[in-house]
């Protein structure tokens, strides 16, 4: 079985700061990890994604995320926050030779201030 | 260029009518998802295809259909459309590179229904 929680289910942040979006999981087995982002009426992106390499992970739009097994955690971190990353934030995991079948976390919506 | 498509993007509805929802991908891809989207929230899995003539429901029970005749067509169809049937629908593939697995998956734009 396997399971994500986004602990925030809002985080607002003023431009040019950092941005931290927090995802806890839980797998029965190796995971892949995923982080898509989604503006307003839109489908969703890969971000970035994690699955048994580097544990530091580098996306796309200046994110990244770090796997830390220790802490059954991927949060996604930016040094400085831009206003077009005002978005739905969506974690991901999935489990290596299983069913491919996703889990989706509830999504964190990040809100940027001028 | 690999893509997913959804047609169409907006779809206004009366109550009763037969809708398909139509969603083609160019790269391949062996699994497909239909979710279930209300708007900020969380997404739901309503249907999936392993490949052509697998079709399995998802986690959300859905009044919807769906068929995998061809690898690269996967579409939903709603037989008699209801008001609570309004909300988005984002269609999703996933494949394979050689024998591995590839888990990330390709959204396409989705489609926005509103049943009135």
């Amino acid at each position: 079985a396997q399971s994500v929680t986004q602990l925030d289910s809002h985080v607002s942040v003023s431009e040019g700061t950092p941005v931290l979006l927090r995802c806890n999981y839980s797998s029965s087995y190796s995971p892949s990890l995923f982080w898509y982002v989604q503006h307003p009426n839109k489908g969703l992106q890969l971000l970035l994604k994690y699955t048994s390499a580097a544990t530091l992970v580098k996306g796309i739009n200046g994110f990244e995320a770090e796997f830390k097994k220790s802490e059954t955690s991927f949060h996604l971190t930016k040094p400085s926050a831009h206003m077009s990353d005002a978005a739905e934030y969506f974690c991901v995991v999935t489990v290596s030779g299983g069913s491919y079948i996703p889990t989706f976390g509830r999504g964190t919506s990040l809100i940027v201030h001028p | 260029e690999a893509d997913i498509y959804q047609t169409p993007r907006y779809l206004v509805i009366g109550t009763g009518k037969k809708i398909t929802l139509e969603c083609s991908q160019t790269m391949g891809h062996d699994k497909m998802y239909w979710y279930q989207q209300d708007p900020g929230m969380e997404l739901h899995l309503i249907h999936y295809s392993y490949g052509v003539n697998s079709t399995e429901k998802g986690d959300l029970s859905s009044e919807s259909t769906v068929s995998r005749i061809r690898t690269e067509h996967f579409p939903l169809t709603l037989e008699s459309a209801r008001p609570s049937h309004t909300s988005q629908y984002l269609c999703a593939s996933s494949g394979t590179s050689g024998k591995v697995a590839i888990y990330e998956q390709y959204f396409g734009p989705g489609t926005r229904l509103t049943v009135t």
